[in-house]
Formats: structure tokens, sequence, C-alpha cells
């Protein structure tokens, strides 16, 4: 059974670090890209990064680029998101989501975590 | 503000048939295939459909999904209470080269 779960969520001054975990099991990690997509407070979902299963290759959103690093051990089954800078905007649910398979360029998603908050705040 | 449009809420009875719609352009909808994502508070977004009109593993038939031009549909047949959720489309943009998400159509069972 494919399991996702995020960790290292919180409260954060604005300007502050954080950096997120998602651990991985039932599949060959290694073989699979794996995402980061967030739902700020009554809106609705945007992604954020994405990460090849070799870690070679990556990929953020525009509004990230520059702070947030996406990286991955696959001798943990762990993807990460190290998030820098931070703002109140990046307030948001992140979840961890993976790709059916290692190509990068779509919108399938076929699992995802449970869910980690970040909240940004003074 | 998102690239795709989606009502931002639908409603129906149990056992009524209800379509969620999702227009795009040809940079997204137009040129790639949709996938559809139903999320309960609390818990992480299902893939309910891919590639347009593919049910994965364990989605029941009533579910399903159509494409045509730069706009796509979600069609939920014999509603139950257990539908009542969030309702998102999403393709893969050519132009912002990355995915893109429907701004999200709250169905409520009445």
């Amino acid at each position: 059974e494919v399991q996702l779960v995020e960790s290292g969520g919180g409260l954060v001054q604005p300007g502050g670090s954080l950096r997120l975990s998602c651990a991985a099991s039932g599949f060959t990690f290694s073989n699979y890209a794996m995402n980061w997509v967030r739902q700020a407070p009554g809106k609705g979902l945007e992604w954020v990064s994405g990460i090849s299963g070799s870690g070679v290759t990556t990929y953020y959103t525009d509004s990230v680029k520059g702070r947030f690093t996406i990286s991955r051990d696959n001798s943990k089954n762990t993807v990460y998101l190290q998030m820098d800078s931070l703002g109140v905007e990046d307030t948001a649910i992140y979840y961890c989501a993976k790709y059916p398979g290692n190509a990068m360029a779509t919108a399938t998603f076929d699992y995802w975590g449970q869910g980690t908050l970040v909240t940004v705040s003074s | 503000q998102s690239v795709l449009t989606q009502p931002p809420s639908v409603s129906g009875t149990p056992g009524q048939r209800v379509t969620i719609s999702c227009s795009g352009s040809s940079a997204n909808i137009g040129s790639n295939t949709v996938d559809w994502y139903q999320h309960l508070p609390g818990t992480g977004p299902k893939l309910l459909i891919y590639s347009n009109n593919q049910r994965p593993s364990g989605v029941p038939d009533r579910f399903s999904g159509s494409k045509s031009g730069t706009s796509a549909s979600l069609a939920i047949s014999g509603l139950q209470s257990e539908d009542e959720a969030d309702y998102y489309c999403a393709p893969w943009d050519d132009s912002l080269n990355r995915p893109v998400f429907g701004g999200g159509t709250k169905l409520t069972v009445l």
C-alpha cells in the first residue's frame, strides 16, 4: 500500500525557514518523480515544486523560485522541501504528491499525503 | 486567479446527476489531457479521473470525465451524500510549463 506521510510544518515568523519532509513507502521510491502541492486557507490547490526520480531535475512555480529547494534522499525514501524567506503568502497546507512515473510534464498525481500545515505569522 | 475556470459551487439531491465544468485555453486543456481530483476536508486529494476519462482502480463508474476543445467536464451520476467534497480539474500548461489546477467546485448534496 502506497503511503506518503508529511512532517515538519509549524508556525514560523516572516523571513524565517522551515524544512518539510515526506516519507514514502509501498513503492520503489527512486522510480517515481515527486511533488509538493499547497492549499492556502480558503483557496484552491497550487502546484509548488517537482523532482525527478534521480533528483537531478527539479521544477518550481515562479512564486517560490530562489526561496524553496526540493530534494530527495532515495536511500531514506524521503522527499524534502526547504523553504527560506517565508512570507505570509506561503501559509498553507503542503501536500506531498506522487507522479505515476518518472515523466514530469503531467498533472496526474496518483497518490497524496494528508498534508502538513505551515503558518507564517508574526 | 486560476487559468482554468470552474463554477464555485454546484448542488444536487441524492440519486441525481450533476456536472462540473472546467474551461481553459489552447495552452492547457486544448493540448493536454485533464485529470480530476476529489478533496474532502482534512484529507489529501484523491485522483478521480485521469487522461480525460479514465478511472483509477476503485473509483466507482458513477464518476465520468470528458473533454472537448478547451473545456472538460466531470459528471457524477447517482449522487450520494459521501460525494460532498471539493472537485478540481488539472491539466499541464504548456505556456506556464507546470501543472495547473482549476479554482475548485464545492459539491453540496442537498
